[in-house]
């Protein structure tokens, strides 16, 4: 069965530095997201990618943070400058086109700033 | 504004009984919702869906229920295994957008 796959697994980066999460969606689907999940925490909507433009993102989603699908496969999360507070779960997550379609995640990155 | 949520943090059930999780949302969330699993270490795990034209769906050893009047879906588990053990999320695609508001989660313990 198709699956939704995230690398790294774990990224351990300092704070300010730049960070690029990558995930190669399922691939028929058109519909591309990302979420994260702070430890113990509910999972948040970040941004969601349709016809390589954004479609739609959250209050989370600012200027630190953008998304790129730089070819037919990959999509991915930019964090340019790192806050301690940017430490979470990120999962990737892609949906077939039409309404009613359920939407697929990965296993997601441990994203930790120090 | 849109929510939703979930009524327990934790469910302990005997391994063969069945499991019901409980879930509620607000006034303006959805018209789909989606209910995940997430073992440890792994990302929520797609295992039923419902549209709010519906009252009822099925799928292998799983029942969802959505009753509209009160704002309340559940996840039925039948037979419920050891492999079952994982937290549960129900999820609703938020009207007109793209976007899904989890809830809080249920963590399933199935013991022997």
């Amino acid at each position: 069965e198709p699956e939704v796959t995230q690398t790294p697994s774990h990224q351990v980066t300092q704070m300010g530095q730049e960070v690029i999460l990558r995930c190669v969606p399922i691939s028929n689907h058109l519909y591309f997201y990302w979420y994260r999940q702070i430890l113990g925490q509910k999972v948040e909507f970040l941004v969601s990618f349709y016809n390589n433009e954004i479609s739609e993102k959250s209050e989370i989603f600012d200027d630190q943070f953008s998304v790129e699908r730089p070819d037919g496969s990959n999509f991915t999360l930019k964090i340019r400058s790192t806050k301690l507070e940017d430490s979470a779960m990120y999962f990737c997550a892609s949906r077939r086109a039409g309404a009613g379609q359920p939407q697929h995640f990965g296993d997601g990155t441990r994203l930790s700033i120090l | 504004g849109e929510s939703v949520g979930l009524h327990l943090p934790t469910l302990s059930v005997q391994e063969g009984d069945n499991s019901i999780i409980n879930c509620a949302y607000s006034n303006s969330a959805s018209d789909y919702f989606i209910w995940y699993k997430q073992e440890s270490g792994k990302g929520p795990q797609f295992i039923i869906d419902i549209r709010s034209n519906m009252d009822k769906r099925q799928g292998q050893r799983v029942t969802v229920l959505l009753n509209k009047t009160v704002k309340h879906l559940s996840l039925q588990i039948a037979a419920t295994q050891p492999g079952d053990s994982a937290v549960y999320f129900c999820a609703g695609e938020v009207y007109n957008t793209d976007k899904l508001i989890f809830g809080t989660g249920t963590r399933l313990q199935v013991f022997p």
